[in-house]
């Protein structure tokens, strides 16, 4: 079975401040995607970036990065220069591609997320 | 274009009442799927569509949930004789094919009392 470990449950920040949020996670199986997704107040949930395990090249957007490391199971996202607006719930994501040892490669198991509040 | 839209956005159900919650999906996306999101937790998988054929239940958490998507396009989620442990948020997603990223909707809010 897969899991997805957030061990920050709250973060706060001032803005302007960088912030990393952590996402650890398991899997018997050697190729899959992770995902991380923005939850506003709102309720929907904003789908932010999509990295497969086969590409550890690191990526940058705008004022996020991640970064995804296979040797300690880490896809970590990084918020430089924090603003009000990035206030939000953040969910990680695992997603089998073909598994091998039976599961879906559809369903997608998630962290319980981390709430980043970022101060005026 | 359009989104993913869920109707109602909330639902207050007293216990034993039958909620159904209807999920719009983005146009030409072939897999839908439900989600359910207790109160601080991330969304665990109910169900999942292909089209018109429902080919993962595996989710639903008793025989209280049913969903369906009978056009292959709108689903609906219906949980009958509602409990209180049924609160939470529904989230439904769409995506072209399986292996596409998930879009998600806004989510229903149930709260049963």
């Amino acid at each position: 079975a897969q899991k997805v470990t957030q061990a920050q449950t709250e973060i706060s920040v001032v803005e302007k401040e960088d912030v990393t949020l952590d996402c650890v996670y398991e899997t018997r199986d050697t190729t899959y995607y992770l995902f991380w997704y923005k939850q506003p107040p709102s309720g929907e949930l904003v789908f932010l970036i999509r990295r497969n395990s086969f590409d550890e090249q690191n990526e940058i957007s705008g004022r996020y990065s991640w970064n995804f490391q296979k040797s300690t199971s880490s896809f970590n996202f990084t918020i430089t220069a924090s603003q009000v607006v990035d206030s939000a719930v953040y969910f990680c994501a695992l997603r089998l591609h073909l598994s091998n040892s039976g599961g879906s490669n559809y369903k997608l198991t998630f962290g319980k997320g981390t709430l980043l509040t970022v101060n005026p | 274009g359009a989104g993913v839209s869920q109707s109602p956005r909330y639902k207050v159900a007293k216990r034993g009442q039958d909620v159904a919650l209807r999920c719009d999906p983005i146009s030409g996306h072939v897999s839908l799927f439900w989600y359910q999101q207790a109160l601080g937790q991330g969304p665990e998988f109910l169900t999942y569509f292909q089209n018109e054929a429902q080919l993962d239940k595996s989710g639903l958490p008793s025989d209280r949930f049913f969903a369906e998507r009978p056009e292959g396009s709108v689903s609906t989620l219906k949980i009958q004789r509602t409990q209180q442990e049924d609160s939470a948020v529904y989230l439904c997603a769409s995506s072209l094919h399986d292996q596409e990223t998930q879009y998600f909707g806004p989510g229903t809010r149930l709260l049963v009392l």
